[in-house]
C-alpha cells in the first residue's frame, strides 16, 4: 500500500539552530513529493515539488529537500531556524496524472528562543 | 494567485443535521479534492472530482457525498453528522496537467455536538 511516514511528531529546536524534518514514502514507481507547511488555524502553504531532475530542490523561506531514492525518503532542512517558523509541516505524495495526495502525518516544529 | 476559498471556518452543528461545506475555487482547475485533518493521521482524502458532475471515492467516504455542478464549486455534504465527523475540512483543487501541485483552502474546522 502506497503511504508517507513522518517518523517525528513534534521536534523542539533552538532558533538560529539547524532543522532537519523526516519522510519516508511507500509508492508503486516514483511519485510527485510535496511538503507542505500549515501554520495554526490556516491552510496548506507549498514549501518546494519534486517532480524529476536535480534530487536537491530548493524552496520558498530558506528550506531546501533532498530526494534519495535508496531510501525512499525526501528530508526537509534548513540552515537555520526562525521563531516564525514554528508550525505544522506535512511530507506529501502523489501521483501526476491524478493529483491525489498521500501524506505524511505531519510533524510539528516548536522554536526555542 | 490562485484562491480556493471555503465558505465558513466555524462551524458547529447538532447531531444528525445535513451538513453543506462549499468550495470554491477561481483558477479554472479541472481537479478538486475534500480532505479531513485529524491530530497524528494528517490529512486524508474523502473525495475528488476530476470534472463537472464526476466524482471518485477516496480513502475514508463513509458517511459523507460530494456534488460538482460547476467546475468552479465542489461542495462536501454530511448526510447525518455525527460526533466522530468533528474534525477540520480542507478543500484543494490542482489543474489537470502534470508537474502542478494541489493549492488549499483555509479549512472549515467542523463542531457536531
Amino acid at each position: 500500500a502506497q503511504s508517507v511516514t513522518q517518523p517525528d511528531i513534534h521536534i523542539t529546536v533552538s532558533e538560529g539552530a539547524s532543522l532537519e524534518l523526516r519522510c519516508n514514502y511507500s509508492y508503486g514507481a516514483t511519485p510527485y513529493l510535496f511538503w507542505y507547511v500549515q501554520s495554526p488555524g490556516q491552510g496548506l502553504q507549498l514549501l518546494l515539488k519534486y517532480f524529476s531532475g536535480d534530487t536537491l530542490v530548493q524552496g520558498i523561506k530558506g528550506f531546501e529537500a533532498e530526494f534519495k531514492r535508496s531510501q525512499s525518503s525526501f528530508n526537509l532542512r534548513k540552515p537555520s531556524v526562525h521563531w516564525s517558523d514554528a508550525a505544522e509541516y506535512f511530507c506529501a505524495a502523489g501521483s501526476s496524472n491524478t493529483g491525489k495526495l498521500i501524506f505524511g502525518q505531519g510533524t510539528t516544529l516548536q522554536v526555542k528562543p | 494567485d490562485v484562491k480556493v476559498t471555503q465558505s465558513s471556518r466555524y462551524l458547529v452543528k447538532r447531531t444528525g443535521e445535513k451538513v453543506f461545506l462549499e468550495c470554491v475555487q477561481d483558477m479554472d482547475h479541472e481537479n478538486m479534492f475534500w480532505y479531513r485533518q485529524d491530530p497524528g493521521l494528517g490529512l486524508r482524502l474523502i473525495y475528488f472530482s476530476y470534472d463537472v458532475k464526476m466524482k471518485e471515492k477516496g480513502d475514508i467516504p463513509e458517511g459523507y457525498s460530494v456534488s460538482r455542478e460547476k467546475k468552479e464549486r465542489f461542495s462536501l455534504i454530511l448526510e447525518s453528522a455525527s460526533t466522530n465527523q468533528t474534525s477540520m475540512y480542507l478543500c484543494a483543487s490542482s489543474p489537470g496537467t502534470t508537474n502542478t501541485e494541489a493549492f488549499f483552502g483555509q479549512g472549515t474546522r467542523l463542531t457536531v455536538v
